[in-house]
């Protein structure tokens, strides 16, 4: 159980256009989504935190215009990168909490999403 | 401040154990985890320990939390060549109405015969 998927796995875009990640959480239910960026070799940095039905939380420095979060139902929140710039490219990962998990503090991660503007 | 602290490499050989240390900053934190990463995959939640616990052992995994000098460690014991990845500590923080978790940079193990 506690499975978490992100689509998709790799993504190449031009400079300009948009991606939109998707992530899900397949047999459980979660209230709270996080949105993490990691570059290579460093730690995962929180981006956003997004809540179902209401506007997510972003972190200081991230830019809520740039990265847009949607986090329509209980087991699906999105990510899109509007205009993204090579600055953008990333391995981009979302975690969701179980809300009927033995810990309300367990997050399951999705395997990643490696986008890549050219 | 949210900061948490770990070496960035360890080299064992197969067979050995291995220990990977970390210390954090947030003494309210109630929970700690280790996460396993393996290259281009996201994150796998190896064992957490709750805030009022010494010890946790789960099978060759035993994690040991000093909250006086804020210092968690994980060993593997009989480490194999599929224990290759990134390891990183995490806590807790409540911040902004939210729990997050703060991250380490990750221990890069690698394994030898």
């Amino acid at each position: 159980g506690a499975v978490v998927s992100q689509h998709p796995s790799r993504v190449i875009c031009k400079s300009g256009t948009s991606v939109k990640i998707e992530c899900r959480s397949l047999d459980f239910q979660a209230t709270t989504m996080f949105w993490y960026r990691q570059f290579p070799k460093q730690s995962l940095m929180l981006m956003a935190t997004s809540n179902e039905g209401s506007k997510a939380t972003y972190e200081q420095g991230v830019e809520k215009d740039k990265f847009l979060i949607n986090h329509a139902s209980l087991t699906l929140s999105t990510l899109t990168v509007t205009s993204a710039h090579p600055e953008d490219s990333s391995f981009y990962i979302c975690s969701a909490r179980d809300l009927e998990g033995a810990s309300s503090y367990e997050q399951y991660f999705g395997p990643g999403t490696r986008l890549t503007v050219t | 401040g949210e900061d948490v602290e770990q070496s960035l490499f360890l080299s064992v050989r197969e067979g050995d154990s291995s220990v990977i240390n970390c210390t954090y900053t947030d003494s309210s934190s109630t929970y700690l985890y280790w996460y396993k990463q393996e290259p281009g995959a996201g994150l796998q939640l190896l064992t957490y320990i709750f805030s009022n616990m010494d010890m946790k052992q789960d099978q060759r995994l035993t994690v040991l939390l000093n909250k006086k000098d804020k210092h968690l460690s994980l060993r593997i014991a009989d480490t194999q060549t599929g224990d290759s990845a990134i390891y990183f500590c995490a806590e807790i923080l409540f911040s902004g109405g939210y729990n997050k978790l703060i991250f380490g940079a990750g221990t890069r193990l690698a394994v030898h015969p």
